[in-house]
């Protein structure tokens, strides 16, 4: 079955400091890769997607991910992080030849001051 | 910038009560998503809607309806609500024929069944 693996689901981190959040899915097929972003009670915001190509993805807000396909993980990282990145974030992919995303459970980060 | 827009925000229904969650988006996309998140679990499909007139079940469907009512309006129905049910419920859009676009969120509506 093809699923999202979000291992952390809650991860601490002081301001300033990087964080990586993980991701990996398990998929036969090609994939598209996104993160997304959700900030209390709000709707789930795209913070950046792997379509093709570089490996490397730059998105919103400072975040980047590196899509890596022999480990089929799309982890999440920030070299510094504010007060302001305490959300949950939410690793999604979508197979090829499909309109439906399957989401992780979530990680929540909570940056301390 | 409305994008995507759900109504109500909150509401608590009874065991058994039937109630319709409204969603309209104004980007003239023609995919439309429902989903229900839960704590542990990350957000689950109900239903979408791949392009006006169509349909079709997501990961858990048992206990909904949904009606494309046109292009901007995808409704979601309870027509007899469990506590199971108690959740919080994001309709979602998307540009359709494009399958690796992403999806634009409405801000949630919180659902507590009693």
């Amino acid at each position: 079955a093809q699923s999202v693996t979000q291992l952390d689901s809650q991860v601490p981190v002081f301001e300033e400091a990087p964080v990586e959040l993980r991701c990996n899915y398990s998929s036969s097929v090609s994939v598209y890769l996104f993160w997304y972003v959700q900030y209390p009670n709000q709707g789930l915001q795209l913070l950046l997607k792997y379509l093709s190509g570089s490996t490397l993805v730059k998105g919103i807000n400072g975040f980047e991910a590196e899509f890596n396909k022999s480990q089929t993980s799309f982890h999440l990282r920030k070299p510094s992080v504010h007060i302001s990145d305490t959300a949950e974030y939410f690793c999604a992919v979508m197979h090829s030849g499909t309109y439906k995303y399957i989401f992780g459970t979530g990680t929540r980060l909570k940056v301390l001051a | 910038n409305a994008g995507v827009t759900q109504t109500p925000k909150f509401q608590v229904l009874k065991t058994g009560q039937s109630m319709t969650l409204q969603c309209a988006q104004d980007m003239n996309h023609n995919s439309m998503y429902w989903y229900r998140q839960d704590p542990g679990m990350g957000l689950r499909l109900i239903y979408y809607s791949a392009s006006e007139g169509t349909t079709d079940k997501g990961e858990v469907p048992n206990g909904y309806n949904v009606s494309r009512l046109n292009k901007r309006e995808f409704s979601l129905r309870l027509e007899s609500a469990a506590p199971s049910q108690t959740s919080v419920y994001f309709c979602a859009s998307s540009v359709a024929g494009m399958e690796n676009q992403p999806q634009h969120f409405g801000d949630g509506t919180r659902l507590s069944i009693l």
